[in-house]
């Protein structure tokens, strides 16, 4: 079983729909998890971290579930620019590597 | 400059030959890490460096890869008898101190080896 795992889509949608991603993760002394949003042929950079509560950035709204070991990603409204890979992140300290990255869900949002 | 930077942004070799790929961290981050990543994956984590030292090496996948960071700043990845499969981009990210704090990407290095 792969250490984080994604959907890699990709996920096709409309402008103004709402779409969630989720993940998974297998090692269950992780501690920090994240979102990145990859650009085509661009580097990684930070969309928000994913705190056990669940936390909210304007459209965005990222959960963590430590039982299920599950994170997701809900972006309501889609915008055209947010068309990008999303890339789940696990940071676990006691890991053969501490950040640990999905392969990213891709996201296409359409006119 | 204010981000990570990365020489070359392109590189293109023949087989078995050497190459370096510098990172410049953003000034006064403490933490350099290298990835690898190839098409439709994420970055697979190579090696993270915290001041000088290699703090961990466990991501690199073979003898022919080595890193350095010589004066805790700047940091060369460095790949020797290249092989066809080494073709991937490589990411360099920074942060200020422990690893699990949010990491600044730089454009990456695109090798390709012919």
């Amino acid at each position: 079983r792969k250490e984080v795992e994604q959907d890699p889509g990709p996920f096709n949608v409309p402008e103004g729909a709402t779409v969630a991603f989720n993940c998974t993760y297998s090692n269950s002394a992780s501690q920090s998890f994240f979102w990145y949003r990859q650009d085509c042929r661009k580097e990684p950079k930070l969309l928000m971290s994913v705190y056990s509560s669940g936390n909210e950035d304007g459209r965005f709204t990222a959960q963590l579930n430590r039982a299920s070991q599950y994170i997701s990603l809900l972006i309501r409204d889609s915008k055209l620019s947010d068309s990008a890979t999303y890339l789940c992140v696990v940071f676990c300290p006691s890991g053969n590597t501490p950040l640990v990255f999905g392969k990213g869900t891709r996201l296409s949002v359409i006119a | 400059g204010a981000g990570v930077s990365q020489t070359p942004s392109n590189k293109v070799t023949e087989k078995g030959k050497y190459v370096e790929l510098r990172c410049d961290p953003i000034s006064g981050h403490t933490a350099l890490y290298w990835y690898r990543q190839s098409l439709g994956q994420g970055p697979e984590f190579l090696i993270y460096f915290q001041g000088t030292g290699a703090a961990d090496d466990s991501g690199l996948p073979n003898d022919r890869f080595f890193a350095v960071r010589p004066e805790g700043s700047v940091s060369t990845l460095k790949i020797q008898r290249t092989e066809r499969g080494d073709s991937a981009v490589y990411l360099c990210a920074s942060s200020l101190s422990r690893s699990d704090n949010e990491q600044f990407f730089g454009p990456g290095t695109r090798l390709t080896v012919l």
